[in-house]
């Protein structure tokens, strides 16, 4: 089956760059999440979008943005790159209209973001 | 969403059952308990969910408690394999409201250990 496909798999960017991560879902899923997981931390939810639209926003630095095109793929933007955005960001999808009548999400490999 | 207490780490041996606690005495009367599990630095992956009855599938079973504050995720035959962290998490089901606010809370999680 089909799983969620994000790239690049690792990034190193320089202090104040700018990085692009992009995330393919699952097809027909139409919410798309992004999660940030710091060095020793937990998974920390960022933001998600729903057929193309902002859903739910949770601590996204201000220099992040974030996007779901039409074909439903999602790109997290990141600019003036900090030491302390090295991370593994991770991108789930899901569909209420799988059938199962839950929303479980489906995570991808993950990007891991070096800033130097 | 309610919040969760877990054990930060147990160990098992190959082969005997896995017996993972988790307490959410705050849980309200729609909060379903999910369970999800990230080997190292893979995405997280979805194992099972309940509201109130117990359930089982191809991975594990997960026992609630008649008053709803704690559940077991059972891991019955536990392999090298299943060696990660295991996170229970309790949310609001996903509804037909359009996939919004459905992000998932991560805590601290149990870093379950299957030792041969």
């Amino acid at each position: 089956a089909a799983g969620v496909i994000q790239s690049p798999r690792h990034l190193i960017k320089e202090k104040r760059e700018t990085a692009t991560l992009k995330c393919y879902p699952i097809p027909r899923h139409d919410t798309v999440y992004w999660y940030q997981q710091g060095p020793g931390q937990d998974p920390q939810f960022l933001i998600s979008f729903y057929e193309k639209m902002q859903s739910d926003k949770g601590s996204i630095p201000d220099r992040f943005s974030a996007q779901q095109f039409s074909d439903y793929h999602s790109e997290l933007n990141m600019s003036s790159l900090e030491l302390g955005d090295s991370a593994l960001y991770f991108c789930a999808s899901s569909s209420w209209t799988s059938g199962r009548g839950y929303n479980e999400q489906f995570f991808g490999p993950g990007t891991r973001l070096t800033v130097l | 969403d309610a919040k969760t207490t877990q054990p930060p780490s147990m160990d098992c041996a190959e082969g005997r059952a896995a017996n993972l606690p988790c307490n959410h005495s705050t849980i309200s009367g729609n909060e379903y308990v999910y369970w999800y599990r990230q080997i190292h630095s893979q995405g997280p992956q979805y194992i099972i969910h309940g509201l109130k009855n117990n359930e089982t599938n191809e991975m594990a079973s997960l026992i609630i408690t008649e008053d709803r504050k704690s559940s077991t995720l059972i891991l019955p035959h536990a392999t090298l394999r299943d060696t990660a962290v295991y996170y229970c998490i309790v949310r609001a089901p996903h509804d037909n409201s359009g996939g919004s606010n459905y992000k998932l809370t991560f805590g601290k999680g149990t870093l379950l250990t299957v030792n041969p």
